[in-house]
Formats: C-alpha cells, sequence, structure tokens
C-alpha cells in the first residue's frame, strides 16, 4: 500500500526563520505536487515537480524532488505570516489519481 | 476565467438519506476526479472520470458513485449516508491526457455533514 508521509506534522515558526517540510513516498513516481490549503478553502497548486532532481521556487518557497530517495522537500526561507497554511505534498499515481500526504500545518508567528 | 464550481458548498443531510454532489469543470477541462477530505483520513481519491467513462476508483464502498456529461460535467452520489460520510468532498479538474503535465485544479468544495 502507497504511503506518504510528511513531517512534521505541525510546525510554528517565527518569522524570518528557515525550515524544511519533508514528504517520503513508498512507490515509484515521477511526478509530485505541493498544494496550499488556507482553513476553510480549498487547495491551491503551488509546485509540480516532473522527474528526479527537479527545483522549483516561488517566492519564499523552493520544492525539490528526490526519485531516487523517494523524497520531496518544501523550504521555507525568511518567514512571514501569510505563509501560515496547511501545506500537502501530493504523489500522482496517474489518471489523475493523487495520494496525498498527512499535511504539514504551519504557523509562523512575529 | 472561472475555476472549478462545485454545487452545493454546504448540505446537512440525515443518516440512511443519499445526496447529490455537482461539479462544473473549468472551460476547456475534460477531465474531473473527486477527493473526500476529514480530519482523520485527510485527502483520499474517490474516482477519476474522463469522456464520461470512469478511468480509476479509490478504496470507497459502492455507495459512493459518480458519473460525468458530455459538457464534462461531473456528479457524485452517496447513497444510504453513514455519520463518517460528513467530510469536504473536492472536486478537480485537469486538461485531457496527452496535453501535458498540469496540477489537478480544485474547487472550493461541498461540506456535508451528516446527522
Amino acid at each position: 500500500e502507497l504511503k506518504v508521509e510528511q513531517n512534521p506534522l505541525f510546525l510554528s515558526m517565527q518569522e524570518g526563520k528557515n525550515y524544511t517540510i519533508y514528504c517520503n513516498y513508498s512507490t515509484t513516481s515521477d511526478r509530485l505536487y505541493w498544494y496550499r490549503q488556507d482553513p476553510g478553502k480549498s487547495l491551491e497548486s503551488l509546485f509540480v515537480l516532473l522527474s528526479n532532481g527537479a527545483v522549483k521556487q516561488e517566492g519564499r518557497l523552493m520544492a525539490s524532488l528526490d526519485t531516487k530517495a523517494r523524497l520531496s522537500t518544501l523550504h521555507i526561507t525568511a518567514a512571514v505570516h501569510d505563509l501560515s497554511a496547511t501545506y500537502f505534498c501530493a504523489v500522482d499515481m496517474g489518471a489523475d489519481k493523487l495520494i496525498f500526504g498527512t499535511g504539514t500545518r504551519l504557523q509562523v508567528f512575529p | 476565467k472561472a475555476g472549478v464550481t462545485q454545487t452545493p458548498r454546504y448540505l446537512i443531510k440525515t443518516r440512511g438519506q443519499q445526496v447529490t454532489l455537482s461539479c462544473s469543470p473549468i472551460s476547456g477541462h475534460r477531465s474531473v476526479s473527486w477527493y473526500q477530505q476529514t480530519p482523520g483520513q485527510g485527502l483520499q481519491f474517490l474516482f477519476e472520470y474522463f469522456s464520461e467513462t470512469q478511468r480509476n476508483k479509490g478504496n470507497f464502498p459502492g455507495r459512493f458513485s459518480g458519473r460525468q456529461f458530455s459538457n464534462s460535467r461531473s456528479e457524485m452520489n452517496v447513497s444510504t449516508l453513514e455519520l463518517g460520510d460528513s467530510a469536504l468532498y473536492l472536486c478537480a479538474s485537469s486538461l485531457a491526457p496527452g496535453t501535458g503535465p498540469s496540477p489537478l485544479h480544485f474547487g472550493n468544495g461541498t461540506r456535508l455533514t451528516v446527522t
């Protein structure tokens, strides 16, 4: 059974600090997504990672994919309050079937 | 360009009833998939439709069903509702296969409460 594990599950960090969220998965896949969800809202696509070694950056967020290690990371640089949300990684199993991680709830405080 | 539209936004039903949720994909998107989100189980894949055909199905009982119409709009139905069916149901759409990799675009969801 495919498992997608994120850690940490909860992250409280101070503004200006850096941190990394990890996403480990247990099966072969060359495509991984990161989504953001604000409370009571839907999922917003952040990154699409399509191959081994892929790295994408947008603002203070950078995502990478290592398919050999079955590991993706989401790095937060100089966190700001607006980044407070829940972040999900999702492994693409084909035919729009995504297996989501448990989510990481991020809180950024002053 | 309008996003994925789901109706209704909120539903309250009692055990044993059935419910139908509706989803209109982004214009031009032909694949529609459904996900269930609960605090305990997280986000789980229900099923996916393309060209009115179910291509993939998650591990849910037969009480959960869906369909897609020729205009790509989709509905999902849950019969004989149970308390555990209370969840946020998210619909997502994407371009047809073969048009290149793209993320799923999610709607705002339908929050179903079963009492």
